[in-house]
């Protein structure tokens, strides 16, 4: 089983910063590698798939990059609404695996 | 619009069973594989299970993997989960969620089964 392992496990920034979240895998996925958002009470978001293209409706503001087994999101400039739980998520021969999550948190 | 909508879901002692349904609508359901995934209370994204869009082919995580059957009607828009063998680990919010199918971009066509739509979730509890 492919391991992912985020960091931070907590963020705490303020609106307006740059906020950079990691993932890494335990061996390469090559480049297929998802971000997900979840706020408090609801499901899953889709980000970021295939490791650098926005799903429809993502603002520009976030952007996907990596390779292998090093990613990261990037979120250029946080909105109020952007504090979250952002999952990474790998999927090789349809066995998922996600990473344990960062929260980003109003610092 | 595209909607997913679960049901099913309640408390059931250990050792018993449950079916979970997914009713979808907003696109067309037989070209788009589906998948379950759980979410333990307080605890992160589990991916369960998924099945084809002819539904002729079917993959399981190693945690579920004789204990749950994943299925679906493409007359009837919807996939289920048959919970069997149910334990107190299996206690969950589970998630049906649609996978994104292909892209194009600047390279040509390319597969993709990420999750792009996920309905509100159904709690399933196991208890005695």
């Amino acid at each position: 089983e492919i391991v992912l392992t985020q960091s931070p496990a907590t963020l705490s920034l303020s609106p307006g910063d740059r906020a950079t979240l990691s993932c890494r895998a335990s061996q390469s996925v090559s480049s297929y590698l998802a971000w997900y958002q979840q706020r408090p009470g609801q499901a899953p978001r889709l980000l970021i798939y295939d490791t650098s293209n926005r799903a429809t409706g993502i603002p520009a503001r976030f952007s996907g990059s990596g390779s292998g087994t090093d990613f990261t999101l990037a979120i250029s400039s946080l909105e109020p609404e952007d504090f979250a739980v952002y999952y990474c998520q790998q999927r090789t021969n349809w066995q998922y695996t996600f990473g344990q999550g960062t929260k980003l948190e109003i610092k | 619009e595209v909607q997913l909508l679960e049901s099913g879901g309640g408390l059931v002692q250990p050792g018993g069973s449950l079916r979970l349904s997914c009713a979808v609508s907003g696109f067309t359901f037989s070209s788009y594989a589906m998948s379950w995934v759980r979410q333990a209370p307080g605890k992160g994204l589990e991916w369960v299970s998924g099945i084809s869009g002819r539904g002729d082919n079917t993959y399981y995580a190693d945690s579920v993997k004789g204990r749950l059957s994943i299925s679906r009607d493409n007359s009837k828009n919807t996939v289920y989960l048959q919970m069997n063998s149910l334990r107190a680990e299996d206690t969950a919010v589970y998630y049906c969620a649609k996978v994104l199918g292909y892209y194009y971009d600047s390279s040509g066509y390319h597969p993709n089964n990420d999750f792009d739509y996920w309905g509100q979730g159904t709690l399933v509890t196991v208890s005695s």
